[in-house]
């Protein structure tokens, strides 16, 4: 069965760039749902979008800013990039239809240097 | 707010037996999901089990299952026949039915499996 995708898998990046994180849901998924998890600690929430529409809003830095597009894509924006911005960045996609599950892709790895 | 806890940093067994895995949380809500996730070292986050709180039947599948007590607000996890495989990190999470539809996150189990 078809999973999450993000890319890129990993990503390098230098202090104060940016950076564009994607994820694709899985098919006939509506919902897509960014977590950031650092070394060692449980998934934080960052945003959530359903239907093109921003559905719910975590820890989201306001460094960070992020879409959903007609296609049901998402993309995570991340500008002015911090040495703490080092993460695990997860996408997971859900359906409305069984919204209570959400399934995670592998995840972004972003190291800031 | 809802809150997840989990209080066994790490957990160890032997290949082949069983483990419990324990998760309490805090919630105000009547419905609502409750799920754990396994997160091997490649840091995958992978589905384990799901519970919806309005069932009153634990919820299994295969070597998983769950021990759910909603009034005691306790969620645990019981691995049988444990196996290499399974060693891993495993979050318990809970999900609202309302509108905020994020998953609150226990802080993970570590668990390990002796060969």
């Amino acid at each position: 069965a078809a999973g999450v995708i993000q890319s890129p898998r990993h990503l390098i990046k230098e202090k104060r760039e940016t950076a564009t994180l994607k994820c694709y849901p899985i098919p006939r998924h509506d919902t897509v749902y960014w977590y950031q998890q650092g070394p060692g600690q449980d998934p934080q929430f960052l945003i959530s979008f359903y239907e093109k529409m921003q559905s719910d809003k975590g820890s989201i830095p306001d460094r960070f800013s992020a879409q959903q597009f007609s296609d049901y894509h998402s993309e995570l924006n991340m500008s002015s990039l911090e040495l703490g911005d080092s993460a695990l960045y997860f996408c997971a996609s859900s359906s409305q239809v069984s919204q209570e599950t959400q399934y995670f892709g592998p995840g972004t790895r972003l190291l800031v240097l | 707010a809802q809150t997840v806890t989990q209080s066994q940093p790490e957990m160890s067994v032997q290949e082949a037996e069983t483990v419990t895995l324990s998760c309490t949380y805090d919630t105000s809500e009547s419905d609502y999901y409750l799920f754990w996730y396994k997160q091997p070292p490649s840091r995958q986050m992978i589905l384990v089990i799901r519970q919806e709180a309005y069932k009153q039947q634990n919820a299994t599948e295969n070597r998983f299952s769950v021990n759910f007590q909603k009034a005691a607000k306790s969620f645990s996890l019981k691995i049988s026949d444990s196996q290499l495989g399974d060693a891993a990190m495993y979050f318990c999470a809970y999900r609202s039915l309302n509108s905020n539809y994020q998953l609150i996150w226990g802080a993970g189990t570590k668990l390990i499996i002796k060969p």
